[in-house]
Formats: structure tokens, C-alpha cells, sequence
């Protein structure tokens, strides 16, 4: 177990419609980095935030946005969705205490079906 | 932005055998080489990193060696074992807190 938890574990949507995930990242982790994992891209930086900033940004779409929350869980809201969009989503913490580097521990993903 | 190449795609060893699978990556600037180990419906699991001041470090039956002249690190898995079997992804990283690019993973089966 990582001490990233996410919820929820599956979903089942239509196109066009909007969901949100959610991640908590371990205790004292103050940087979430959101990943996405297909077939045909591989596992995908999305973005990244710390301590409640925007870090970084990957190949996220504009349909896509994400925040970090004063006591750090973060969502990812996908709105208009479309078939492509399918995928294994995961959550990412580091950088807490005594946290060399940049160790990034994974949650267990949720798993996006857009039908 | 930095360009990451994993070989081989699949591997398929003995019990008991030994494993490499090698990392290939663009950015010079990279700092941080860790090697990730997905089972099937988990999230990648960190099993072993190295720092571009290190040339070599081992875990047990597990080792990375990293070449920065070259540009590529490795995995070595030694004495492998049926529970060893998943996918494999190395993930270089510039600075502390920064993204993961991953490689296109390595598919490693222990056969009995």
C-alpha cells in the first residue's frame, strides 16, 4: 500500500459527459501529479500541483483541469467527454519530509470507461 | 522535451534466471532514474532508484546501473522468480518534485 488513495475505483460515463476523480496523497506530501495510462500513449504526465499551486503541466486537455485543496486532495475534472478519452487515470504524491529526490508513490488508479 | 526508449518490449525467462532491461533517454539534464514495477490492475510501484551521482545500486535481487556519458540506465533482476512477472517502466526525472516521463515499458514473464 502506498498511502495514496484514490477514489472512485471504476466509472462508467456517456460521451459529453463531465466526472471529477479524486486523490489523496500520503500524509505530509505536499506535490500531486496526475497521470494517464492508455494503450496507445503509455503512462502520460498530466499536470502537477504543489501545496495548492498549478507546478507543472503536461499534455493535459483543455477539457481537463485539476486542483489541489487547502489539506492537499486533489481532483481531476474531465468534462466533455469522448470515447478516446478511456483510459487508467493515477494519482501521484511526493515531496514529503525526508522525501529525497523525487520518489513519486502511486494510488491504485481509477478506471475511465467513456461508452 | 525528453525522449525515453525501453528494450525489450517483452521478456520472457526462467525461474532463477537473470533479467535486464535497459533505458534510453535525451535529456542531459536528467537527475533522478527510477525503475517502476505495474501489476496488472495496480498502480506502478517504485522499486528502485539511483541519483546521476551513483553509478550502481542494489537491493537484494534487484540492481540499476546508470551510464550518464551514454545516457541509458539499466535493471537487473537477479534469481528471478514467478511473482517478478509484470510490466516494467523506467521513468527519468529532472530536479526534486518534476515529472516522470516514462518509457514504453518491458512485459517480463518468469516461466516455471
Amino acid at each position: 500500500d502506498s498511502g495514496v488513495t484514490q477514489t472512485p475505483k471504476h466509472l462508467i460515463t456517456a460521451t459529453g459527459q463531465r466526472v471529477t476523480l479524486r486523490c489523496s496523497p500520503r500524509s505530509g506530501d505536499l506535490s500531486v501529479y496526475w497521470y494517464q495510462q492508455s494503450l496507445d500513449q503509455g503512462l502520460q504526465f498530466l499536470i502537477q500541483y504543489y501545496n495548492g499551486e498549478e507546478r507543472a503541466k503536461g499534455n493535459i486537455l483543455e477539457r481537463f483541469s485539476a486542483q489541489q485543496f487547502p489539506d492537499l486532495h486533489s481532483e481531476l475534472n474531465l468534462s466533455s467527454l469522448e470515447l478516446g478519452d478511456s483510459a487508467l487515470y493515477f494519482c501521484a504524491s511526493s515531496g514529503g519530509r525526508g522525501t529525497p529526490y523525487n520518489e513519486q508513490f502511486f494510488g491504485p488508479g481509477t478506471r475511465l470507461t467513456v461508452l | 522535451g525528453e525522449n525515453v526508449e525501453q528494450h525489450p518490449s517483452t521478456l520472457s525467462v526462467q525461474e532463477g534466471d537473470s533479467a535486464v532491461i535497459k533505458c534510453t533517454y535525451s535529456d542531459s539534464a536528467s537527475n533522478y532514474f527510477p525503475w517502476y514495477k505495474q501489476e496488472l490492475g495496480k498502480g506502478p510501484q517504485l522499486i528502485i532508484d539511483i541519483r546521476s551521482n551513483v553509478g550502481e545500486k542494489k537491493d537484494q535481487r534487484i540492481a540499476v546501473t546508470l551510464n550518464k556519458t551514454a545516457k541509458h540506465f539499466s535493471l537487473h533482476i537477479t534469481e528471478t522468480q514467478p511473482e517478478d512477472s509484470a510490466v516494467y517502466f523506467c521513468a527519468p526525472s529532472t530536479g526534486t518534485a518534476s515529472k516522470l516521463t516514462f518509457g514504453t515499458g518491458t512485459r517480463l514473464q518468469v516461466t516455471l
